[in-house]
């Protein structure tokens, strides 16, 4: 199982410029996450889902969208960037609530210029 | 809501021993630990469930207070490989929103 994985790994943006940070995992988890990390930070959620079709907004989800059209998929944009989006970007997915254990994807880094 | 971890950072000797807390404002249904190595994802330690369970794996064990919305991990006789920042997570109800805290580094010198 290759578990969740981010695609890209590195990415540098000009100001104003717009993409998307790619995750898939192949575990049939429902739930899915995407954390920030600014430098020494802690994990900031931004948005989550719960299956497909179903999005919520995290903590900090000013400047980003998310969709979940299949559970495999959970794509992460970033309009208009800004250099306050620089920071290294954490897909997550568990199965269910509760006891059910959060495994993350390696990371992207996102630097904003 | 994010919980609250203390201390923001701790130094020890190998072999000392180091308790790592957590807190909530809020009515918790579970806590989770995971490590983070410096530029590496954070890794799965454990789950604790409201209860007021506690868990232990070789000599790292946690504790989950649901009356004080309270945990604590316990690193004892501590080993290089522990040098990390630990971070608990808290998830409120069984909804499925699960929130971290800033973090706790820790350092183990020889």
């Amino acid at each position: 199982n290759a578990g969740v994985t981010q695609t890209p790994k590195f990415r540098i943006l000009k100001i104003g410029q717009s993409m998307t940070l790619q995750c898939t995992q192949d575990m049939n988890h429902n739930y899915m996450y995407w954390y920030r990390q600014d430098p020494g930070m802690g994990l900031k959620l931004i948005y989550y889902s719960v299956g497909a079709g179903i999005t919520d907004k995290g903590e900090v989800p000013n400047g980003y969208n998310v969709s979940r059209s299949t559970t495999e998929d959970f794509p992460l944009r970033l309009e208009l960037a800004a250099p306050s989006q620089t920071s290294v970007y954490f897909c997550a997915s568990r199965r269910g609530s509760g006891a059910n254990v959060l495994t993350f994807g390696a990371g992207s880094r996102l630097t904003v210029l | 809501q994010q919980p609250v971890q203390s201390p923001q950072a701790v130094i020890l000797r190998e072999g000392e021993d180091a308790v790592i807390n957590c807190s909530s404002s809020k009515a918790l249904y579970s806590v989770h630990w995971y490590r983070q190595k410096h530029g590496e994802a954070p890794v799965f330690l454990m789950i604790l469930l409201k209860g007021g369970e506690q868990k232990g794996h070789d000599k790292i064990s946690a504790s989950f207070n649901e009356k004080k919305q309270q945990s604590s991990l316990y690193l004892t006789a501590s080993q290089l490989s522990y040098s990390g920042t630990y971070f608990c997570g808290t998830e409120e109800t069984s909804g499925s929103r699960l929130t971290f805290g800033e973090g706790t580094q820790l350092t183990v010198n020889p």
